[in-house]
């Protein structure tokens, strides 16, 4: 497996109130991304990262940000979750950006109530 | 408009048969192709990819062939196993750091 890491791997919370999740990676890669994924929509993108500060948005950005302050982890922030925004959350890495597959990590499982 | 499009929800076969699973895109920039399989709790794994410039990929029971001039490729299973069982999403990317873009999967199972 790619060395990548997500953070909480499950998580609660209330409409309304900040989440951050997580990814680390281990493997130097340059480009990082955050993909969720819903039933009838498969894997959607939400915000990626082509280096550090470097990012951009996705098909569904609307309604999360996103930090990269260092090559390994990459941040992605719900300022105000709903319930729209229920979902697993996959980070994913790749060494070239282009041509290259992505690695994926685990996921994280967010239910918002 | 959806760029990649999996028209089959799921696929069911029996053990030892191929399994063929079809993909469409519609953006003749595209000139990258990706298939991925993913079981349940896991992120999604890399299984094949093609280029434009090929018409055919394979790395052992996994075979991915491509018509450009249909906008179409498909992945070849042979012969399906009941470890195959997953869900397959195609995927397409085009040259100049663009992110890939996911169709929205099929489900195989494959019966013993």
């Amino acid at each position: 497996d790619a060395g990548i890491t997500q953070s909480p791997r499950h998580k609660v919370t209330e409409t309304g109130t900040p989440v951050t999740l997580r990814c680390h990676q281990t493997e130097n890669h340059r480009y990082m991304y955050w993909y969720r994924q819903d039933p009838g929509h498969g894997l959607r993108l939400i915000h990626y990262s082509y280096g550090v500060k470097d990012t951009d948005k996705g098909e569904v950005s609307d309604g999360y940000s996103v930090s990269r302050s260092k090559t390994e982890d990459f941040l992605l922030t719900l300022e105000s979750a709903t319930s729209s925004q229920t979902s697993v959350y996959f980070c994913a890495i790749s060494e070239q950006g282009t041509a290259s597959p992505l690695h994926f990590g685990n996921g994280t499982r967010l239910t918002v109530t | 408009d959806q760029q990649v499009k999996q028209n089959s929800p799921s696929l069911s076969v029996q053990e030892g048969r191929i399994s063929i699973l079809n993909c469409d895109y519609t953006n003749s920039m595209f000139d990258y192709f990706l298939w991925y399989k993913k079981y349940p709790a896991e992120g999604p794994t890399f299984l094949i990819s093609i280029s434009s410039i090929k018409d055919k990929n394979e790395d052992g029971r996994f075979t991915v062939f491509l018509n450009k001039s249909a906008k179409h490729l498909s992945l070849h299973i042979v012969p399906s196993q009941p470890g195959d069982s997953a869900v397959y999403f195609c995927a397409a990317d085009r040259s100049g750091n663009t992110p890939l873009v996911f169709g929205k999967g099929t489900r195989l199972s494959v019966i013993a």
